[in-house]
Parts: structure tokens; sequence; C-alpha cells
């Protein structure tokens, strides 16, 4: 069965310092990849997606980037946080067969 | 892109009563899915539900795709059934994308 992982769980982090967020998913091969965040209250916003090792799409401009070295692992970073940058960070994908989510436990990060 | 209301925003349930959560959605979509986010804010699939009804023990979903919504129903409610639900659905072209509607934050209260 497919599972994905997603760390740390929780993270505090100066303004100006550098970032990285990794999520690994198990049991299934050329996933498409997500990263999404989540601010105060309840909407989830999609900041990057990737369809293969190293084809990456942003949809919101920000201070963040991502990566896909590996067909399995996608990478969420950033050179320096911004107090904006505070959130709960999820990972998902999705099955290409009928596009069902799966999420990692995510990663809440607060930047002070 | 297509648009996606859930209703009602909030809700406070006394443990044991029903509730029906709603999900409009503004363009026609081929896979919808429900999600619970529990406390801590891990999201758990509850259904992957395209179209017709399905039934997972005190929850069902129904989702008339033509008529372009979705409902979630939870009988009996209990404490552990609070959290955030969310309804989503893909974008359309490729990719993929998938949108999320704006939640409802149910509270259960013993």
């Amino acid at each position: 069965s497919q599972t994905i992982h997603q760390w740390p769980a929780t993270l505090v982090q100066p303004v100006g310092s550098p970032l990285s967020l990794e999520c690994t998913v198990e049991g299934t091969s050329n996933p498409n990849l997500y990263w999404y965040r989540q601010a105060a209250g309840r909407g989830l916003q999609l900041l990057f997606y990737s369809v293969g090792i190293g084809q990456i799409s942003s949809e919101v401009p920000q201070n963040l980037s991502a990566s896909r070295p590996q067909d399995r692992q996608f990478i969420l970073s950033s050179k320096k946080l911004l107090l904006s940058d505070s959130g709960f960070y999820l990972c998902a994908f999705y099955r290409l067969m009928n596009t069902e989510a799966f999420f990692g436990q995510g990663t809440r990060l607060t930047v002070v | 892109g297509i648009q996606v209301e859930q209703s009602p925003p909030d809700l406070i349930l006394q443990e044991g009563a029903n509730s029906t959560l709603r999900c409009n959605f503004s363009d026609s979509v081929n896979n919808l899915q429900w999600f619970h986010q529990n406390p801590w804010g891990q999201l758990i699939n509850l259904f992957y539900i395209p179209s017709g009804t399905k039934q997972n023990g005190r929850l069902s979903a129904t989702t008339v795709a033509t008529e372009r919504y979705s409902l979630l129903y939870i009988s009996s409610s209990q404490t552990t059934d609070s959290g955030v639900y969310f309804c989503a659905v893909p974008n359309s072209g490729g990719y993929q994308k998938v949108t999320f509607g704006t939640g409802t934050k149910l509270q259960v209260i013993p």
C-alpha cells in the first residue's frame, strides 16, 4: 500500500534562516506530488506540484521553492524565512488513475 | 478556476446528534473527495466519491455530479468527529490540480 512520510512534525525557525522540509512516498512510482500550505483558519493553498523528477510548477509567487531530486521525494525550501512563511505545510500525492489524494501528517512551521 | 463552497462554515453539535455538510462546486467534475482534518492537523481521507452514495460506519456521502453538489452525513456524532471537514475537487485541465472547499468546522460537545 502507498504511504507518505513528511518531516519534521514541528519546526521553529528564526527569521532569515533557511528551510528544508522533506516528503517521501512509498509503494508507488511516478506519483504527482504536491505541497500545500494552511495558514490560520482552514483554507489549503496549493504552493507547488510536480509530475516528475525535476519538474516543478509553482502556483503562487512566494519566498519558497520546491525540488524533486528523486521520483518519490519532494522537498520544500527557503533560503531566508519570513514571518509570513509561518503555517502548516502539507505534502500530498495523487494516484494517477483516479486522482484520489493522500496527505502526509504535516509540518507546523513557526518563524520567530 | 472552479469554485468550491461548503456550508455551514461552523457547526456545533451535541454528542449523538446527526448532521449534514454540503459542498457545492461551480463546474462539472469527475471526482470528489471528503477529508476530515483532526485537531492535530492531519488530513484523513473519508470518501472518494465522484458520484452516487457511499457509507462507512456512521458516515456516508452522496455526490450528485449533474447538480454539482455533494453531501456528507454524520450520524450519532461523537466528540472525536470534531475538526474541519473539507471537500476537494479537481480543476479542469491537466496535472490533477485540486481545489479545496472552504471547510466546515465541526465541534461536538459531550
